[in-house]
């Protein structure tokens, strides 16, 4: 079984609807995260969490929210979808490294959002 | 503050050509750096990091990439290339500013790679 599992994989919706997108993990790591990815603009960051109680607004957090329930979860939601939400979304987890370095991120497989 | 670029975009090459990508970081002190790859319809995977010591770095799939900090330079390189190797490889580098975002990677734009046969 992946190690970074998100749900669903792809979804279409529709503009104001509110969207929930799933990320669990079995590596057992504090750290989780949430990535929008577009042609051409990389990697940006939409929220981090480095503990169920510790959560922080990343690069691009406007219009999204972010629900960390247990060690393993993280959630990300649209609460308004728009259209230039289109994208794709990762989710992904890390330790941080000794004498606080950065580490190797694990990222689940993706998931595709459509809004209409 | 932290930065990354991959100045090419899109490259291509033939099957059993050699590959090079190109990664520049913008960072104060020793970098943590990575290179990831992205198969279609896949996540990122790992490809290699480097910390700290030797300043040439292994990693899986045949890849290996040289840390050059007089140059601010982390490029990516493979003797020969795979039709299985067409894909989009980000390289990123580590946050340490010791703050609230301790920790974090800052990705590259990415540079996507098509093989020829």
């Amino acid at each position: 079984d992946a190690d970074v599992t998100q749900t669903p994989r792809n979804r279409i919706t529709k503009t104001g609807k509110r969207i929930m997108l799933e990320c669990s993990q079995t590596k057992g790591h504090d750290r989780m995260y949430w990535y929008r990815q577009d042609p051409g603009l990389g990697l940006r960051l939409i929220y981090y969490s480095f503990d169920v109680k510790d959560i922080n607004k990343g690069e691009i957090s406007d219009g999204y929210s972010v629900s960390r329930q247990a060690q393993a979860k993280f959630s990300l939601s649209l609460e308004s979808a728009i259209p230039n939400q289109t994208a794709l979304y990762f989710c992904a987890t890390s330790e941080l490294g000794a004498s606080g370095s950065p580490d190797t991120q694990y990222f689940g497989p993706g998931t595709r959002l459509t809004v209409l | 503050a932290q930065s990354v670029t991959q100045p090419d975009i899109h490259i291509t090459v033939s099957e059993g050509a050699s590959l090079e990508l190109r990664c520049n970081y913008s960072y104060g002190a020793t970098p943590y750096l990575f290179w990831y790859v992205q198969s279609p319809g896949q996540g990122l995977q790992l490809l290699l990091k480097y910390f700290s010591g030797d300043t040439l770095v292994q990693g899986i799939k045949g890849f290996e990439a040289e840390f050059k900090r007089s140059q601010s330079s982390f490029n990516l390189r493979k003797p020969s290339v795979h039709w299985s190797d067409a894909a989009e490889y980000f390289c990123a580098v580590g946050v340490m500013n010791y703050g609230g975002s301790q920790g974090n990677l800052i990705f590259g734009k990415g540079t996507k790679l098509s093989v020829k046969p």
